[in-house]
């Protein structure tokens, strides 16, 4: 059984718009949500991260989003760029030990 | 920069050979993961380590061991490979919040 569900798996979104990458969860025990991104043959890094006492967090052109209530999170990302080209995971972790989602391949067209 | 390396970027292995993957972190991290990464099912976690000497199975950890002599190296073991062990790895490390990845070993079982 999945612990993380994101969504969509792929997402193509030309240079300037809006990208935004869905994920949901069941265990309410999850106390952090990170996002981390990953470019092809390097390992994920952590992008953004945040706790369930807010509602959302902004870093430079990334927000995230949390809904307590509905147990989801989203990623946004503004103005995207090519360069923001890369796999997306979210996680949720308590007790030190993360669960991912399946991962989401964005794609920015110039 | 806490740093993680894998010691091989790119395997190819038999079937039914013993394998070893490296995991050397630099910054005195009490706990470290090994995760494989497969299209669509995202992140998956295979062992952890809390502390040297310490092992604790993850979501898959069929097939596959660890060892943890000392606080750096964490090493997973395929004990007699399988071609459905073909997979990325990754290593990471952390002290506390958030992951730091190794760039990950993409094993071939041939």
């Amino acid at each position: 059984q999945q612990q993380v569900k994101q969504s969509p798996q792929s997402l193509i979104v030309q240079k300037g718009g809006i990208s935004i990458i869905n994920c949901a969860y069941e265990n309410t025990a999850f106390d952090y949500f990170p996002w981390y991104q990953q470019f092809p043959g390097k390992g994920p890094a952590l992008l953004i991260a945040i706790r369930p006492d807010v509602s959302e967090k902004k870093e430079g052109r990334f927000t995230i989003s949390f809904n307590k209530s509905a147990k989801q999170f989203s990623l946004h990302i503004m103005d995207s760029q090519p360069g923001d080209s890369a796999t997306y995971f979210c996680a949720a972790s308590n007790f030190n030990k993360f669960y991912f989602g399946s991962g989401t391949k964005l794609n920015v067209k110039p | 920069d806490v740093k993680v390396t894998q010691s091989s970027r790119y395997l190819v292995k038999r079937t039914g050979e013993k394998v070893f993957l490296e995991c050397v972190q630099d910054m005195d991290h009490e706990n470290m993961f090994w995760y494989r990464q497969d299209p669509g099912l995202g992140l998956r976690l295979i062992y952890f380590s809390y502390d040297v000497k310490m092992k604790e199975k993850g979501d898959i950890p069929e097939g596959y061991s660890v060892s943890r002599e000392k606080k750096e190296r964490f090493s997973l073991i395929l004990e007699s490979a399988s071609t459905n062990q073909t997979s990325m790895y990754l290593c990471a490390s952390s002290l506390g919040e958030g992951y730091t990845f190794g760039s990950g070993t993409r094993l071939t079982v041939v």
